[in-house]
């Protein structure tokens, strides 16, 4: 079935760093959707994209609907601990009557 | 607050004993969604309801059944439970198909 692959897996990081990771799919998508989970909770929506090519920015975090909307990127700038958990990519899956499919996450580290 | 409220939140139960999880949302979104998270595998989706009186299969709805008498209120029921269904389960919400979901804190499920 359909799958977005996200990348790195997980990554650890100093505080202050700026953190980038991207999620890719095999068929376009319309709508782009970064989601961030903290341990014990359910996930909390960051940021949503709906046109190819754009950025949106919610504080520190920016991310962008690729070009060829296959494709997404989340950055992270000046990260602090806080941004500790696992990053979720997911959209509308193709012929799915709008529900979600999720990429596996990223899970991000920070060292103080 | 306006949001989802699970119920329960953790859960130990015996194999082969029927069990209802709960959800309930304030928001009065038409959609609401079942997924189970699992390490290594994300967030997958069990069963969806676009709209009150209206439920429909995800990806792994085997062993699983939803109703949806109201628009507030998605039960999931495990009709006898097996090992495998342990999980975490998440319920979540949206306006309509096609837009971000709103997820709730989830229910760590056991089935000894």
């Amino acid at each position: 079935g359909q799958q977005l692959n996200q990348s790195p897996q997980s990554m650890f990081i100093q505080e202050g760093e700026d953190v980038s990771m991207n999620c890719t799919s095999s068929s376009i998508f319309n709508t782009w959707l970064w989601y961030k989970q903290d341990p014990g909770e359910g996930p909390v929506l960051l940021i949503a994209l709906y046109k190819a090519g754009e950025l949106t920015s919610n504080g520190r975090l920016t991310a962008q609907f690729g070009i060829t909307r296959k494709d997404s990127f989340l950055n992270i700038s000046a990260s602090i601990p806080s941004d500790v958990g696992i990053y979720f990519c997911a959209g509308p899956a193709p012929g799915s009557q709008g529900n979600l499919i999720f990429g596996k996450g990223t899970k991000l580290s920070v060292k103080p | 607050i306006a949001g989802i409220t699970q119920a329960p939140t953790s859960q130990i139960l015996a194999a082969g004993r029927r069990m209802t999880l709960r959800c309930t949302q304030d928001m009065r979104h038409n959609a609401m969604y079942w997924y189970r998270q699992d390490l290594g595998l994300g967030l997958r989706l069990i069963h969806y309801s676009n709209t009150a009186g209206t439920t429909g299969k995800g990806e792994v709805p085997d062993g699983y059944s939803v109703s949806r008498a109201n628009t507030d209120d998605f039960p999931l029921t495990l009709a006898s439970a097996v090992p495998s269904q342990t999980s975490v389960y998440f319920c979540a919400s949206s306006p309509g198909p096609y837009q971000p979901q709103h997820f709730g804190d989830g229910t760590r499920l056991s089935i000894l």
